[in-house]
């Protein structure tokens, strides 16, 4: 079955960096997108970045534009959120999302249990 | 504050019918992109509940029915359950500029 799993989340002061991961198994990695998306406590959704299915195209929310960077690696099912620059409002439960693999269709079809990043002095 | 709005709680009795609105704007839901829902019981991560507007995934119970007019969606849960209770979120697409990908603000529906 379809499963997402991160990991890398923390308690970091503000300014400095953490890397989540996501590591997938079940499905045909190099073929969906794949999105993070976070939660405040106690609040909403709220969409962060997606990266195409080869890599090469990476789209973010302006609240983490020129901070988060998007990566993944085919050959590990993995995926990677580069988190600079943190600050408290980054605070939230992070969960890496799969999209549907149809073009055009932008939603999340399976979800990880998540990881807390808690920004924090 | 959300590009999609939704009413912060509804509730009803065992056996109820509950609608959850969702209302979005001409760059969203009004320029034809679809509407997707998302269940989210406490403690855990949101799952798919509707996507397309009307479709069901394999597994999820034919009691939610969503639907699409103009620049709103709605979800209804028809036979209302106790495990019903949770958080719902609706998700849709916007064009403008870097919003990419938007979703309400959530409705909690309490089972009396």
């Amino acid at each position: 079955q379809v499963q997402l799993v991160e990991s890398g989340g923390g308690v970091v002061q503000p300014g400095r960096s953490l890397r989540l991961s996501c590591a997938t198994s079940g499905f045909t990695f190099s073929s969906f997108d794949i999105h993070w998306v976070r939660q405040a406590p106690g609040k909403g959704l709220e969409w962060v970045a997606v990266i195409s299915s080869d890599g090469t195209n990476k789209f973010y929310a302006d609240s983490v534009t020129g901070r988060f960077t998007f990566s993944r690696d085919n050959s590990r099912n993995t995926l990677y959120l580069q988190m600079n620059s943190l600050r408290p409002e980054d605070t939230a439960v992070y969960y890496c999302a799969k999209g549907p693999g149809l073009v055009g269709v932008a939603y999340f079809d399976h979800w990880g249990q998540g990881t807390l990043v808690t920004v924090s002095s | 504050q959300s590009v999609l709005t939704q009413p912060p709680s509804v509730s009803g009795a065992p056996g109820q019918r509950v609608t959850i609105s969702c209302t979005g704007s001409n760059s969203n839901i009004g320029a034809g992109y679809d509407v997707h829902w998302y269940q989210q019981l406490p403690g855990t991560a949101p799952k798919l509940l509707i996507y397309g507007n009307n479709n069901r995934p394999s597994g999820v119970p034919d009691r939610f029915a969503g639907s699409r007019s103009g620049t709103s969606a709605s979800l209804a849960i028809t036979g209302l359950q106790a495990e019903d209770e949770a958080d719902y979120y609706c998700q849709s697409y916007d064009s403008n500029l870097s919003l990419y990908y938007v979703f309400g603000p959530g409705t909690k529906v309490t089972v009396l």
